[in-house]
Formats: C-alpha cells, structure tokens, sequence
C-alpha cells in the first residue's frame, strides 16, 4: 500500500517570502499521480498543483511549484511571494494510475505572517 | 467555475440513526467519490462510483455504508446506523474521467456530521 508522509505539521513564513513544504512517499508503482491540496479554515479542498510521475519537468503554477525528485520519492512544494491568504492546511496526496484512489498525507499548517 | 455541491454543510445525529449526506456532482461529470476526515487527521477515501456501480471502496466503507446515484443529478453516501466514530467531515468529489489520469478532482465544501 502506498504511504504519503508530511514531516512538518506546521510551518511559518513571512508575507512576501518563500516557503518549502516537505512530502515523501512509499510506493513499488511506476506510474502515479502526486497532487497538492490547499484546505483553508473553510475545509473545502482545492486542487493547487498536480505533477504525472513520468514527467520529468517539474509542475508550476503561478507562484507555486513542486520539486518532484522520483527516484528520492520526494514531492516539495514551493511557494513563492506568500501571501496573506496562503494561510491553509495542506495536504500532499498519491494517486496510483491503476486506481481512483487518492491518499492523502498528515498535512502541514502553513501561518503567513504580516 | 462549477462546483461540487453538499447538503447540508452540518448534520447532527444521534447514535444508531441512519444519515444520508447528499452531494449534486458537476453536471458533465461521470466519477464520483466520497471521502472523510475526522478532526484533526487525514483525508481518507471511503469509495468510488462509476456506472452506477462501487469502482473502489477502502475498508472503512463497510455494511454500514452504501451509495447511490437515485436520479441524474444526486450522488448520496448513506449510513445506516451511526456510530461516535463516524463523526467527521465528509467530502463528496467528482472527476469528468478516470482518476486513473491526471484528472482534476473536484471537492466539494463538504458536510460536518457529528453523531452524539
């Protein structure tokens, strides 16, 4: 079974700086999807950044992108100019190719500060 | 952008009740999946449906949980005799595809069920 692991349950950054948010997995699969959630005290989940496993170039997304090191099964998120409203829980998450399924790590809290 | 939409945002329920948390899929939408999290822990997929069948279910959705698509637009998770541990935030999503691909999913805001 595939195993998402966030070791930082909070982090803090200053407005306008960069922040790094860790994410590691266990898998024996090849082909997979890896995902960054944002879940704001609101509790929707919404999509951030998405990376397809076979795709060496790593995904960007405005002032977010990922560190997507394959054979280190490791998939950091980066975020760029934080900003106020980047405050949120989030959430890295593993979908096989051969499956629906998505698991989701422990998630980090992320404080932006003024 | 469409959304997924849940109702209600809040259930409260006692103890052996059976619930129905309701979620309206975006309309071109043919996957559907339910997913919960218990305060404070991880996201955890309960089932996905497609077809009007179960594609995927994890060990948690047992004989307790079941689904249903009952007309075009509703996609419900019903539990049929609520426990305290089944307190949580369930989430409804929907992907245009297979999520064998790299599609989006979309979530819903989700329903906060609390059982006492």
């Amino acid at each position: 079974a595939q195993t998402v692991t966030q070791s930082q349950p909070e982090m803090s950054v200053q407005e306008a700086e960069t922040v790094t948010l860790s994410c590691t997995y266990d898998t024996s699969e090849s082909d997979y999807y890896l995902f960054w959630y944002k879940q704001p005290p609101s509790r929707q989940m919404i999509l951030v950044i998405r990376q397809e496993a076979y795709k060496q170039q790593n995904a960007t997304e405005n002032r977010f992108s990922v560190n997507f090191q394959k054979a280190a099964k490791s998939f950091s998120l980066k975020i760029s100019d934080s900003q106020l409203g980047d405050a949120a829980m989030y959430f890295c998450a593993y979908r096989s190719a051969d499956s629906g399924k998505s698991t989701f790590g422990d998630g980090t809290t992320l404080t932006v500060k003024p | 952008e469409p959304e997924v939409t849940q109702t209600p945002s809040h259930q409260v329920t006692q103890m052996g009740q059976e619930v129905i948390l309701r979620c309206v899929p975006i309309s071109n939408h043919l996957y559907f999946y339910w997913y919960r999290q218990i305060l404070g822990q991880k996201v955890e997929f309960l089932v996905s449906f497609y077809n009007n069948e179960i594609s995927e279910k994890s060990e948690i959705f047992d004989d307790q949980f079941s689904v249903e698509r009952p007309d075009g637009s509703n996609f419900t998770l019903k539990i049929r005799s609520t426990k305290l541990e089944d307190s949580a935030m369930y989430f409804c999503a929907s992907s245009e595809g297979q999520a064998t691909t790299n599609e989006k999913l979309f979530f819903g805001s989700g329903t906060q069920l609390s059982v006492l």
